[in-house]
């Protein structure tokens, strides 16, 4: 089946060590998208990628970076994690930005020690 | 500030009866609104939206309305069933552009 999948679906790891989460998706679509949620909160933007143009949050902090190097891949790069950055991170995708319905990853657990 | 509002952080239906959610928003540029279903240990999925166009739109057992003057949506869920217990999430979005969710309602339905 068509899917986003995203690894790890736990991810652990030390205060200040760089982390990656990544996201694949067999839906060949345009757009995708990196949202945070934190416990009982909205998801909030990060960024997201049309194709290979980068659209970044204006509040999403320098800390957070994203790379997509092909239409099915797309990665989140926490350079220096902080105990406020654990969360569940989600990988969306869409077939364009415009008010269309998203199709989520089941999401990364970040934990941060 | 929060654009979008879901007040009720949890409601508890007995199967059968009938589900409402709610969701108040406060950009009135938003012309576009959505909600998604999120089970235990899985994504967001898509339930059903509405453009403002119109004011209500239905979907078998879902039906979503909204009050554009009250800036103002709800689901219902008629008849609820035990499988729909999950969150809710609404989302709104002007003019084509990102979407702003809510925090979420987490319904129980009970057999």
């Amino acid at each position: 089946d068509a899917m986003v999948i995203q690894n790890p679906r736990y991810q652990v790891t030390q205060f200040g060590k760089p982390v990656t989460l990544s996201c694949s998706q067999t839906l060949n679509h345009n757009v995708m998208y990196w949202y945070q949620q934190k416990s009982s909160q909205a998801p909030k933007l990060l960024f997201h990628y049309y194709d290979k143009d980068f659209n970044n949050e204006a509040d999403t902090p320098d800390n957070f970076q994203s790379r997509r190097p092909n239409t099915s891949f797309c990665f989140l790069d926490i350079r220096s994690p902080g105990l406020g950055d654990a969360a569940m991170y989600l990988c969306a995708t869409s077939w364009t930005s415009t008010n269309e319905k998203l199709f989520f990853g089941s999401g990364t657990q970040l934990s941060v020690l | 500030d929060q654009q979008v509002k879901q007040n009720s952080p949890s409601l508890s239906v007995q199967e059968g009866r009938i589900s409402i959610l709610n969701c108040d928003y406060t950009n009135s540029m938003f012309d576009y609104f959505l909600w998604y279903k999120k089970y235990p240990a899985e994504g967001p999925t898509f339930l059903i939206s509405i453009s403002s166009i119109k004011d209500k739109n239905e979907d078998g057992r879902f039906t979503v309305f909204l009050n554009k003057s009250a800036k103002h949506l709800s689901l219902h869920i008629v008849p609820s069933q035990p499988g729909d217990s999950a969150v809710y999430f609404c989302a709104a979005s002007a003019r084509a552009g990102k979407l702003i969710f809510g925090q979420g309602t987490t319904l129980q339905v009970k057999p």
